[in-house]
């Protein structure tokens, strides 16, 4: 199974900071990533798929990168709304595999 | 609008069985791939089955391999999940989502845009 090792586990960050979450893949997974937002009780939102497209509605101070092994998800300038946990998760092959998570915390 | 409903999440005993279902609208659920994953209590998220659109290709996590499955009916515009010989550790939120898919310039990308609200599973005695 393809193993995504995400990072920071957890940050803390200020309203207007940029922000750079990433994930890397055991094995190559080509562009085949996205990343989710969840919110405390809520399901998983799709922000970015294909690791660099920007989802239908989604703010674009959200953007993707990477491709291969390493894949980064960069929060331009901080909203109050973007406190919560983001996830990757890559779609290259079966078992799909989620990174474990990084929780974004008011400073 | 897009819309999953999941429904059949209780409390049952180990080594009890359960049967979620997601009940789907909004979208032509006979062409769509279905998944369903969980969230155990504090912890991250977890894939836990797909299913292709005519039901015929089927995947599983090794942690419910042999005791869940997957199924749908595309008629009723359903998606379920079988649970048997349940453990403790199979207690979380369960979620269906829907698995789209796009033309890109080269190949084709999966995605999962839409997502029921959980339906919470609790294995305990």
């Amino acid at each position: 199974a393809v193993q995504m090792t995400q990072s920071p586990s957890s940050l803390s960050a200020s309203v207007g900071d940029r922000v750079t979450i990433t994930c890397r893949a055991s094995q190559g997974i080509r562009d085949d990533l996205g990343w989710y937002q969840q919110k405390p009780g809520k399901a998983p939102k799709l922000l970015i798929y294909a690791a660099t497209t920007l989802h239908s509605g989604v703010p674009s101070r959200f953007s993707g990168s990477g491709s291969g092994t390493d894949f980064t998800l960069t929060i331009s300038s901080l909203q109050p709304e973007d406190f919560a946990t983001y996830y990757c998760l890559q779609d290259y092959d079966f078992p799909r595999t989620f990174g474990q998570g990084t929780k974004v915390e008011v400073k | 609008e897009v819309q999953l409903v999941e429904s059949g999440g209780t409390w049952v005993q180990p080594g009890g069985s359960l049967r979620l279902s997601c009940a789907a609208s909004g979208f032509t659920f006979s062409t769509s791939m279905m998944n369903w994953f969980r969230q155990a209590p504090g912890k991250g998220l977890e894939w836990v089955s797909y299913v292709s659109s005519t039901g015929n290709t089927i995947y599983y996590a090794d942690s419910v391999k042999g005791r869940f499955t997957i199924s749908r009916d595309n008629a009723k515009n359903s998606l379920y999940l079988q649970m048997d010989s349940l453990k403790a550790e199979d207690t979380a939120v369960y979620f269906c989502a829907r698995e789209a898919v796009e033309m890109a310039t080269t190949s084709i990308v999966n995605f999962f845009d839409s997502w029921g609200q959980g339906t919470r599973v609790t294995v305990s005695s």
